[in-house]
C-alpha cells in the first residue's frame, strides 16, 4: 500500500515568513494529493489538493508543488501569519487516502 | 447542513468495556470512513465504507466493528475496550472515494481506557 512521509514534524517562522512542509510518497499509481489543517480540538480541514496532471497549484496565500517523477509534494504558505499556526497534514490517495504524520507550525507574533 | 457530526465528545472506558461511537452525516455521502489519530502517527484508517450495506477495513481494523445501515449513520463500535485504543477518533465522509475528493471530518472523540 501507499506510504507517505512528512517533514518537519514542527515547525517555527516569524510572522511575515514563508512556511514549507514536504512529503513523499510510495506508490506510483497515486494521483490525488490533498493537504488538511487540524486546529486545535477540532477536525482536519482540506485547504488545498492537487491531481497528478497538474505540478503546481495557488490559492492566495497557499500553494502546493507536485513532483511526480520524485514522487514528492510540497505545501508552501508565503507572508505567514499567526492564524496560519495549526498542524498540517499531507495526503496521498489511489483508492484510499494515506495520511503523513503531521507538521506542527508555529507563527510567532 | 450540521455536517459530520460525532458523539460523544470524550468518554472514559474500563479495560473489557464495550461502547459504540456515534457519526452522522446529512450531506448525503457514499463514503464514509473511521480514523484514530495518536501522536507522532498521523490519522489512520480503521474502517471505511462505500455506500449503505457496503464496509471493508482499513489499515487498523483490529478491535473494532462498523455497520451501514442507512447512507447517513456510521457507527464504530469497540467490542471490548483495550489501553491501546486510547486515541482521539475522527469519522469523515465525502461524496465518492480516495481520490475522489475533499473529506468532511467530524468534531471528533477523545476515548479514555483506563
Amino acid at each position: 500500500g501507499e506510504n507517505v512521509e512528512q517533514h518537519p514534524s514542527t515547525l517555527s517562522v516569524q510572522e511575515g515568513d514563508s512556511a514549507v512542509i514536504k512529503c513523499t510518497y510510495s506508490d506510483s499509481a497515486s494521483n490525488y494529493f490533498p493537504w488538511y489543517k487540524q486546529e486545535l480540538g477540532k477536525g482536519p480541514q482540506l485547504i488545498i489538493d492537487i491531481r497528478s496532471n497538474v505540478g503546481e497549484k495557488k490559492d492566495q496565500r497557499i500553494a502546493v508543488t507536485l513532483n511526480k517523477t520524485a514522487k514528492h509534494f510540497s505545501l508552501h504558505i508565503t507572508e505567514t501569519q499567526p492564524e496560519d499556526s495549526a498542524v498540517y497534514f499531507c495526503a496521498g490517495s489511489g483508492d484510499k487516502l494515506t495520511f503523513g504524520t503531521g507538521t506542527r507550525l508555529a507563527v510567532r507574533p | 447542513n450540521a455536517g459530520v457530526t460525532q458523539t460523544p465528545k470524550f468518554q472514559v472506558l474500563k479495560t473489557g468495556q464495550s461502547m459504540t461511537l456515534q457519526c452522522a452525516q446529512d450531506m448525503n455521502h457514499e463514503y464514509m470512513s473511521w480514523y484514530r489519530q495518536d501522536p507522532g502517527m498521523g490519522l489512520r484508517l480503521i474502517h471505511y465504507s462505500v455506500g449503505a450495506g457496503i464496509t471493508d477495513q482499513g489499515e487498523v481494523p483490529n478491535g473494532y466493528n462498523v455497520s451501514r445501515s442507512t447512507t447517513e449513520d456510521f457507527p464504530l463500535r469497540l467490542l471490548s475496550a483495550a489501553p491501546s485504543q486510547t486515541s482521539v477518533y475522527f469519522c469523515a465522509s465525502s461524496l465518492l472515494a480516495g481520490a475522489g475528493g475533499e473529506q468532511y471530518f467530524g468534531p471528533g472523540t477523545r476515548l479514555t481506557v483506563t
